[in-house]
């Protein structure tokens, strides 16, 4: 069975720092690229982050880019999120999300289809 | 970026109407569009993926079509397990943007 379990959200001051995780199991994890989306409270999904299944490539939001950066460690099952410089804005549930498996005609040349997510850790930034 | 606008924003329907949504692109995004459902305090659950292609045990009722800027869920008979958000993603192009959301809500 598919699973993706979130942790490492809290409370934390503007300016501070958050790493999040995402502990995967049921797959072959290095064969699967994996995002960070976030939702702010009663709003829209918004996408953050993208990582290949080797760690070699990521794409960020502008919201995030020079902020945030993504890193997985093949060897534990395990994504990470560090998030430094936290804003008030940053305040939202964060989801992992499992992309699919690269297949020809399936994928456009930005990658694969997200199919499966955590269930999300919330992260609130608040003096 | 590519805007990714829904519509209609909310949707009040009854058990067994047939319901469609709408998601257009600002610009070609080809057939790589999805279709999430998302229940309040839920992960989002993938339904539609390459804008047509059902998920793997996501009932028929939901069905997708459409291609270059615009796309359509449909659910052909509108069961109480649907009542959610849905949201349309692109995945043609970093970075990859969501629709705002349409809400199915009990008429």
């Amino acid at each position: 069975e598919v699973q993706l379990v979130d942790s490492g959200g809290g409370l934390v001051q503007p300016g501070g720092s958050l790493r999040l995780s995402c502990a995967a199991s049921g797959f072959t994890f290095n064969n699967h690229a994996m995002s960070w989306v976030r939702q702010a409270p009663g709003k829209g999904l918004e996408w953050v982050s993208t990582l290949g299944g080797s760690g070699g490539s990521a794409d960020y939001a502008d919201s995030v880019k020079g902020r945030f950066t993504i890193s997985r460690d093949n060897s534990k099952n395990t994504l990470y999120l560090q998030m430094s410089s936290l804003k008030t804005e940053d305040t939202a549930l964060y989801f992992c999300a499992r992309h699919k498996r690269w297949r020809l005609g399936y994928c456009s040349s930005a990658g694969c289809s997200v199919d499966f997510w955590g269930q999300g850790t919330l992260v609130t930034v608040s003096s | 970026d590519i805007q990714m606008t829904q519509s209609p924003s909310t949707l009040s329907a009854s058990v067994g109407d047939r319901v469609t949504i709408t998601c257009r692109a600002s610009q070609s995004i080809s057939s790589w569009l999805a279709w999430f459902q998302q229940k309040p305090g839920k992960a989002p659950k993938l339904l539609i993926y390459k804008a047509s292609i059902l998920e793997s045990g996501v009932p028929s009722r939901f069905s997708g079509s459409g291609s270059g800027t615009e796309f359509t869920l449909t659910i052909s008979s509108l069961q109480p397990d649907d009542f959610a958000t849905y949201y349309c993603q692109q995945y043609d192009a970093y970075p990859r943007t969501f629709g705002q959301g349409t809400k199915v809500e009990i008429k």
